[in-house]
């Protein structure tokens, strides 16, 4: 079965610090992963994916990611965080190689980001 | 384009009223999905159908049945509304094929008083 933990429900940084948002998973088969940026009453946009080509993935705003097999990680990170980043970030795992293409979602990470 | 649009966008009902919760897209997309949000619990699946003419149940399917019109709509029915139907409801499409990304409609905010 599938699972997804974010491992901080809220994370603080000052602008211009550098960002990382923290993701486990854990899957049967080789998972998709992505991360998806919701800003306040808005819908889901996608940030990144990684589908088992390189191991770090480049998205769009500034951010990237890296799948780490051996850790069952897929942490989000920014080298300099904008105001504009503030939102909450939703990490997903997906079994597509089992052909249920069933998505699973994180509890979601607030960021704050302090002038 | 107009990607994954849904109507309404807001929405209040009483308790026991019914309505239906409208998703359509038009990137051809043979998977359709319907998710609802609450605070600190992220996205659950509610329904999804892989392709035109199926549909399957998601983690909190009680409560909401579905149906797939055709390709392009996928439409979710509150029969008899309840209070912990209150949330917003985002409806999602993505394409065939392994390893896509899910393309996300704007939300309905639902409160069920």
């Amino acid at each position: 079965a599938q699972s997804v933990t974010q491992l901080d429900s809220h994370v603080s940084v000052s602008e211009g610090t550098p960002v990382l948002l923290r993701c486990n998973y854990s899957s049967s088969y080789s998972p998709s992963l992505f991360w998806y940026v919701q800003h306040p009453n808005k819908g889901l946009q996608l940030l990144l994916k990684y589908t088992s080509a390189a191991t770090l993935v480049k998205g769009i705003n500034g951010f990237e990611a890296e799948f780490k097999k051996s850790e069952t990680s897929f942490h989000l990170t920014k080298p300099s965080a904008h105001m504009s980043d503030a939102a909450e970030y939703f990490c997903v795992v997906s079994d597509g190689a089992s052909g249920t293409y069933k998505y699973i979602f994180g509890t979601g990470t607030r960021l704050k980001v302090l002038a | 384009n107009a990607g994954v649009t849904q109507t309404p966008k807001f929405q209040v009902l009483k308790t026991g009223q019914s309505m239906t919760l409208q998703c359509a897209q038009d990137m051809n997309h043979n998977s359709m999905y319907w998710y609802r949000q609450d605070p600190g619990m992220g996205l659950r699946l509610i329904y999804y159908s892989a392709s035109e003419g199926t549909t399957d149940k998601g983690e909190v399917p009680n409560g909401y049945n579905v149906s797939r019109l055709n390709k392009r709509e996928f439409s979710l029915r509150l029969e008899s509304a309840a209070p912990s139907q209150t949330s917003v409801y985002f409806c999602a499409s993505r394409g065939a094929g392994g390893f896509y990304e899910q393309y996300f409609g704007p939300g309905t905010r639902l409160t069920v008083t």
